[in-house]
């Protein structure tokens, strides 16, 4: 079975500081996602990454960046975390690099962020 | 702009009864759509998908159907059971394209 590994199930940041989130994959996936979730948006897509060294910004990159320096691992980045940044992140991979014919998505558990 | 929204935002069913969760979408070049159980406390599984050139997939206990007349996607879950209680997240997209545009969920609770 496809793990999707994300660190930190809960964190709490203050205003203004720098905060790692860190989700890893063990199946050799092309595609990695962190996507947001808040109640009555559904998932929204912040970055994607197709692979090492690449990213694509999604719906709602802005006040995020991500690092994917190794296939396996893609690190999304609050440079200056802000209140409106609360929410559940969840980090996904795919096999193909084409999400679409791949089929699937392989979500991780989360990482509740709670911004004072 | 696109939107995928359901029409129910929860839905409770007797254990044991059939359940049907709605999903509509507007986008009418999207042409692949997956279902997604979220339980609570974890992450989305995918649960079943179908591609626009099919109008019925079946899986364990499961069947999505889909009308592109009206841009419409529903699953099915047959015998439900207590497990079942979660969030269903229908997700679209179309052909080539990296993400998927999901909905917000309808939650379903299963009385025993």
């Amino acid at each position: 079975d496809v793990k999707v590994t994300q660190s930190s199930r809960y964190l709490v940041k203050r205003t203004g500081e720098k905060v790692f989130l860190e989700c890893v994959q063990d199946m050799d996936h092309e595609n990695m996602f962190w996507y947001r979730q808040d109640p009555g948006l559904g998932l929204r897509l912040i970055y994607f990454s197709y692979d090492v060294k690449m990213k694509e910004k999604g719906d709602i990159p802005e006040g995020y960046s991500v690092s994917r320096e190794k296939k396996e691992r893609f690190s999304l980045i609050l440079e200056s975390a802000s209140t409106n940044q609360t929410s559940m992140y969840l980090c996904a991979s795919s096999l193909h690099h084409r999400v679409i014919s791949a089929g699937e998505l392989f979500f991780g558990e989360g990482s509740r962020l709670t911004v004072l | 702009g696109e939107s995928v929204g359901l029409h129910l935002p929860t839905l409770s069913v007797q254990e044991g009864d059939n359940s049907i969760i709605n999903c509509a979408y507007s986008n009418s070049a999207s042409d692949y759509f997956i279902w997604y159980k979220q339980e609570s406390g974890k992450g989305p599984q995918f649960i079943i998908d179908i591609r626009s050139n099919m109008d019925k997939r079946q899986g364990q206990r499961v069947t999505v159907l889909l009308n592109k007349t009206v841009k419409h996607l529903s699953l099915q879950i047959a015998a439900t059971q207590p497990g079942d209680s979660a969030v269903y997240f229908c997700a679209e997209g179309g052909s080539g394209a990296n993400n998927l545009f999901f909905g917000t969920g309808t939650r379903l609770t299963v009385i025993p």
